[in-house]
C-alpha cells in the first residue's frame, strides 16, 4: 500500500536560475503527458502537455522532454521566478480517459 | 477564463455522514473526473465520467461513492456513509475531449471527517 506522510523529491533553485523537473512514469503504453503545477491549497494548473510522438515541445519559458526509451519526462523552467514556487506533477495516460499522477516535485524559488 | 468550479471550499462532517460534493465543469466539456489527495500524497483518480454514466472507477472508489449529473451544468460526488480516511483534497476535472487533451482541475474541497 502507499506509505503514510510521502516525502516528496525537493528542487531549490535561486530566482533567475533555470530550472529541471525530473519524473518516471510508469507504463510504457501511456502516449500522453501532461506537467501540472500546484500552490498551496489550490487544484492542479496545466502547464504544458506533449504527445509520445514527440521528445520535446516548448511552451512560454518552459520545455518538456520526453524520453520513451527510459520512461522519464522532464520540465525545463527558464529564468525561474517565486512565482514558479509549487509542487510539480507529471501525470500520464492510456488507455482510458484517465490520468495517474506521480509523486510531485516541490520547486521552491529563492529570490 | 472559463473554469471549473467547486462547493464548498470545506467541508467538515462526522463519520458516518453522508457528504455531497459539488462541481460545475466547464460548459462544452465532455469529461468529468474525480480526483482525491489526501493531505502531503500525490493526486488519486476516483472515476470519470463520460455520455451519462461511469466509464472508469479506481479500486478507491467503492459503494460508499457514487456520481451524478443531476442536470445540464453540476456534476456530484456522493460519499454515503463517511470514515475518517475519507478526509481529503477532493478535485473536479473536466475534458472537452477524451483521451490526449488537457483536463482542467477545480480548486478542490478540502473535506473534514471527524
Amino acid at each position: 500500500g502507499e506509505s503514510v506522510g510521502l516525502h516528496l523529491p525537493t528542487l531549490s533553485v535561486q530566482e533567475g536560475d533555470n530550472s529541471i523537473i525530473n519524473c518516471a512514469y510508469s507504463n510504457s503504453a501511456s502516449d500522453y503527458f501532461i506537467w501540472y503545477k500546484q500552490e498551496s491549497g489550490k487544484g492542479p494548473q496545466f502547464i504544458i502537455d506533449i504527445r509520445s510522438n514527440m521528445d520535446k515541445r516548448q511552451g512560454q519559458r518552459v520545455t518538456v522532454l520526453l524520453n520513451k526509451t527510459v520512461k522519464h519526462l522532464s520540465l525545463q523552467i527558464a529564468a525561474t521566478q517565486p512565482g514558479d514556487s509549487a509542487v510539480y506533477f507529471c501525470a500520464e495516460n492510456w488507455l482510458g480517459n484517465q490520468f495517474y499522477f506521480g509523486t510531485g516535485t516541490s520547486l521552491t524559488v529563492i529570490p | 477564463e472559463p473554469e471549473v468550479t467547486q462547493t464548498p471550499s470545506h467541508q467538515v462532517t462526522q463519520m458516518g455522514q453522508e457528504v455531497i460534493l459539488r462541481c460545475v465543469p466547464i460548459s462544452n466539456h465532455l469529461y468529468f473526473y474525480w480526483y482525491r489527495q489526501i493531505l502531503g500524497q500525490k493526486v488519486e483518480f476516483l472515476v470519470s465520467f463520460y455520455n451519462n454514466e461511469i466509464s472508469e472507477k479506481s479500486e478507491i472508489f467503492d459503494d460508499q461513492f457514487s456520481v451524478e449529473r443531476p442536470d445540464g451544468s453540476n456534476f456530484t460526488l456522493k460519499i454515503r456513509s463517511t470514515k475518517l480516511e475519507d478526509s481529503a483534497m477532493y478535485f473536479c476535472a473536466s475534458r472537452k475531449e477524451g483521451r490526449r487533451t488537457e483536463a482542467f482541475f477545480g480548486q478542490g474541497t478540502r473535506l473534514t471527517v471527524v
